[in-house]
Formats: C-alpha cells, structure tokens, sequence
C-alpha cells in the first residue's frame, strides 16, 4: 500500500514570498507523483507531475517540484508567490503501470496575504 | 481544451433518497474514476472503469453503483443515502495511452451532494 504525508496542514506566505510545500511518500513499488490544486469552491487542477526523466518538474502558474528517490519526497515550490495562489494543495501518487486510483495527502491550506 | 463534465453540480437530497451523478469524460478518454471529498478531508477513491469494465474498487459503499457506458460516460448511483454521504464527488478521466501519460487523471469541476 502507499501513503502520502503532506508535513505542513497550514501555510501562511506574505505576497511575493517564496514558498515550499513538502510532501513525502511511502511505497513497496515504483510511483508517479502529482501535485493538484484546488481553489475555494472549485475542482482539482494538475499543477504538474513527475512520471520519470528529470527529477525537476515545471508545472502551471510558476510552480515546480523535485523528485528525491532516496529521500521519497516530491516537495513543491514556488519562488514568488501571488495572492492568487491562496488554495489547498494536494500531493498525490498512483502505482506505475496500474492505471491505479491516486491516493492523495492530507492537503495543505496555502495562505497568501499582502 | 475540453474538460471533464460532471451534472448536476449541486444536489440536495433527503435521508433515504436516491442521487445519480454523471460524468463525461474528456473526448477520447476512455477511463474513468470516481472521487469522494468530504468536507475538510482529501479525496478518497471509490471506483474506476475502462472500456465499461470496473477496472479497480476503493472505499465505496455497497449503497453505491457506478457502471461505464459505451460513450464512456459514467454514472454513480447512490442509494439510501445518508447524512454521512454529504460530500463532494469528483470524476477524473485518463486515457490507456500506451505511454506514461495514461496515468495523468484530470478531474471535474465536482458534484456537491448535501443530504438532509
């Protein structure tokens, strides 16, 4: 089985801030990664993934993540972040070559004040 | 680019009503899976099909039905439902590429079900 630990529930960034959300995993197989965002009252959107290849991924709306094998994480990052980017964020893996359900982190509540 | 669509997007259904949701999947998709977020909490896996066949089973409750239709349209049907069931559902559709990007899900927007 896996799980995914989203290590912060909350947190707080002033505008034009950089910003890290850190996401560890655990599993007995190989995984793909993804990082989703979701606005107050909206669906989930694919900020971006990491399938294989480069272990750096660039994603929507500035944001990108590295993949650490031997660490299993997959933190996100955004180096500035706007006020628009208030939302939950979700860390999420699926088994490769399952065409499997995702199974998602906890979520992480971004803040963004001025 | 066209998007998963999910109908209604909001319910409201008494204790032991029936709800049924449906999903469209993003044109030549052809896998589906269903989502259920309660409030506060992540996403918690339920069901998926391909080619009309259930492909995998999570957390959802023998009140619960889903099947895939030759369209590739899914519906979830919810029967005597419960206050517990109030949540927000959510399609995700891929498509069984042959390549990596088969396991990218794009969601809906989602379906809130609020039972009184």
């Amino acid at each position: 089985a896996q799980s995914v630990t989203q290590l912060d529930s909350q947190v707080p960034v002033f505008e034009e801030a950089p910003v890290e959300l850190r996401c560890n995993y655990s599993s007995s197989v190989s995984v793909y990664l993804f990082w989703y965002v979701q606005y107050p009252n909206q669906g989930l959107q694919l900020l971006l993934k990491y399938l294989s290849g480069s272990t750096l991924v660039k994603g929507i709306n500035g944001f990108e993540a590295e993949f650490n094998k031997s660490q299993t994480s997959f933190h996100l990052r955004k180096p500035s972040v706007h006020i628009s980017d208030t939302a939950e964020y979700f860390c999420a893996v699926s088994v490769r070559d399952s065409w499997g359900k995702l199974q998602f982190g906890a979520g992480t509540q971004v803040v963004v004040t001025p | 680019a066209a998007g998963v669509i999910q109908s209604p997007r909001h319910l409201i259904k008494e204790k032991r009503e029936t709800a049924t949701l449906k999903c469209y999947p993003i044109p030549r998709h052809d896998t589906v899976y269903w989502y259920q977020q309660g409030p506060g909490q992540d996403p918690q896996f339920l069901i998926s099909f391909y080619e009309k066949m259930q492909s995998d089973k999570g957390s959802i409750p023998d009140r619960f039905s889903a099947q895939q239709f030759s369209d590739y349209h899914s519906e979830l049907n919810m029967s005597s439902l419960e206050l517990g069931d109030s949540a927000l559902y959510f399609c995700a559709s891929s498509l069984r590429s042959g390549t990596e990007d088969q396991e990218t899900q794009y969601f809906g927007p989602g379906t809130r079900l609020l039972v009184l």
